[in-house]
């Protein structure tokens, strides 16, 4: 049962455009939703991360939406960059609580940005 | 500051032989993981450490073991590989969130 779902696979946009990745999960224990990019031969690397007491949360040109009622978050790459073409990967977890901060991912979305 | 390493990255092996992937980090983190990757499967957690001296199992432990050897390294065995564990396995460490990731094992199992 996958918990977390993601969505597109994959995308494509041009240079300068706006880039968004879904998310939608089910268990309503967690309370930490981050988002890791992973370029080809390297591991995933925290990009951004949010708690569901806020609805946003901007770092640059990389922003998190989240809709705690409807068990959905984004991901917003504003200017999208040929740098920024990787996969993505969101992720779900509790913050703290023992054994219960495992993470669970998403299936991922390869990002291509064209110049 | 290295982070997270896994040695080797990278690996053939033959159906039927045994293997170690080692994970070492330097942050002194308590909780340490082992995930695979797998094209379209994002990224699926196999064991997990929460702490020095404890293990537990992920979502997909059968055909694996795990050894927390101290509180740094957390190594992973394939004590006889099969061809469905060809994939690239990430060892990743935390204290709470986030978790930090290794660069990977690239393993073939011919």
């Amino acid at each position: 049962q996958q918990q977390v779902k993601q969505s597109p696979q994959s995308l494509i946009v041009q240079k300068g455009g706006i880039s968004i990745i879904n998310c939608a999960y089910e268990n309503t224990a967690f309370d930490y939703f981050p988002w890791y990019q992973q370029f080809p031969g390297k591991g995933p690397a925290l990009l951004i991360a949010i708690r569901p007491d806020v609805s946003e949360k901007k770092e640059g040109r990389f922003t998190i939406s989240f809709n705690k009622s409807a068990k959905q978050f984004s991901l917003h790459i504003m200017d999208s960059q040929p740098g920024d073409s990787a996969t993505y990967f969101c992720a779900a977890s509790k913050l703290r609580g023992g054994s219960n901060y495992k993470l669970t991912f998403g299936k991922g979305t390869l990002l291509t940005v064209n110049p | 500051n290295a982070g997270v390493t896994q040695t080797p990255k990278f690996q053939v092996l033959k159906t039927g032989q045994s293997m170690t992937l080692q994970c070492a980090q330097d942050m002194n983190h308590n909780s340490m993981y082992w995930y695979r990757q797998d094209p379209g499967m994002g990224l699926r957690l196999i064991y997990y450490s929460a702490s020095e001296g404890t293990t537990d199992k992920g979502e997909v432990p059968n055909g694996y073991n795990v050894s927390r050897l101290n509180k740094r390294e957390f190594s992973l065995r394939l004590e006889s590989a099969a061809p469905s564990q060809t994939s690239v396995y990430f060892c990743a460490s935390s204290e709470y969130q986030p978790q930090h990731f290794g660069d990977g094992t690239r393993l073939s199992i011919l």
